[in-house]
């Protein structure tokens, strides 16, 4: 069965310091991936997604994503956050044609002054 | 373009009340689906549809019934609400197959607590 796990409950990091939050998929084929981000009382927005091709694929806000297939994992980065990146981050697999998503718990991240 | 809309946005039930939670989306999507997010646990699929009249049930689908008569609606009524069903309720659609992007819209979503 496909499943997604995202090992960081929580992440708190300085503002201008760099980010990565983690993920990793079971999944028997190609996995086609996706980061959400969800800000407080809001609903979920892509960031970014894989489907093939380059393995490093860019997002918006400046997130980016590297798949590495022999370590079932693909991961989120930024190179330096800011306030507003503060939010919820969930990792998603597509689990069929029809789009059906299995999401991870998701990494809640807070930024410091 | 409104996108996905929701409503209620907060909801208070009773044990044993019945509700319907309201979806609604005009980018003519196909496909409309139910997640349920709760703490730690990420968003879990409750029931989907991959066109008007035609609905499946996802990974929890119990105390939840759909039902999809136009392409726009996809509401979702809880029969009996218990306090296991207190959650955030999200609704999200995305074009069908003929998409390639298979980015799903999601909806501000609803929260719902059951006493």
């Amino acid at each position: 069965a496909q499943s997604v796990t995202q090992p960081d409950i929580h992440i708190t990091v300085s503002e201008g310091a760099s980010l990565e939050l983690r993920c990793n998929y079971s999944y028997g084929a190609t996995p086609y991936l996706f980061w959400y981000v969800q800000s407080p009382g809001q609903g979920l927005q892509l960031l970014l997604k894989y489907f093939s091709g380059d393995t490093l694929v860019q997002g918006i806000k400046g997130f980016e994503a590297e798949f590495k297939r022999s370590q079932s994992s693909f991961n989120l980065r930024k190179p330096s956050v800011h306030w507003s990146d503060a939010a919820e981050y969930f990792c998603a697999v597509l689990t069929d044609s029809w789009g059906k998503l299995q999401f991870g718990a998701g990494t809640q991240v807070v930024v410091t002054p | 373009n409104a996108g996905v809309t929701q409503t209620p946005k907060f909801q208070v039930l009773k044990t044993g009340q019945s509700m319907t939670l309201q979806c609604a989306q005009d980018m003519n999507h196909e496909y409309m689906s139910w997640y349920r997010q709760d703490p730690g646990m990420g968003l879990r699929l409750i029931h989907y549809s991959v066109g008007a009249g035609i609905t499946d049930q996802g990974e929890v689908p119990n105390g939840y019934n759909v039902s999809r008569s136009t392409t726009e609606d996809f509401p979702l009524r809880l029969l009996s609400a218990a306090p296991s069903q207190t959650s955030v309720y999200f609704c999200a659609s995305r074009h069908g197959q003929r998409g390639v992007s298979y980015e799903q819209y999601f909806g501000p979503g609803t929260r719902l607590t059951v006493t």
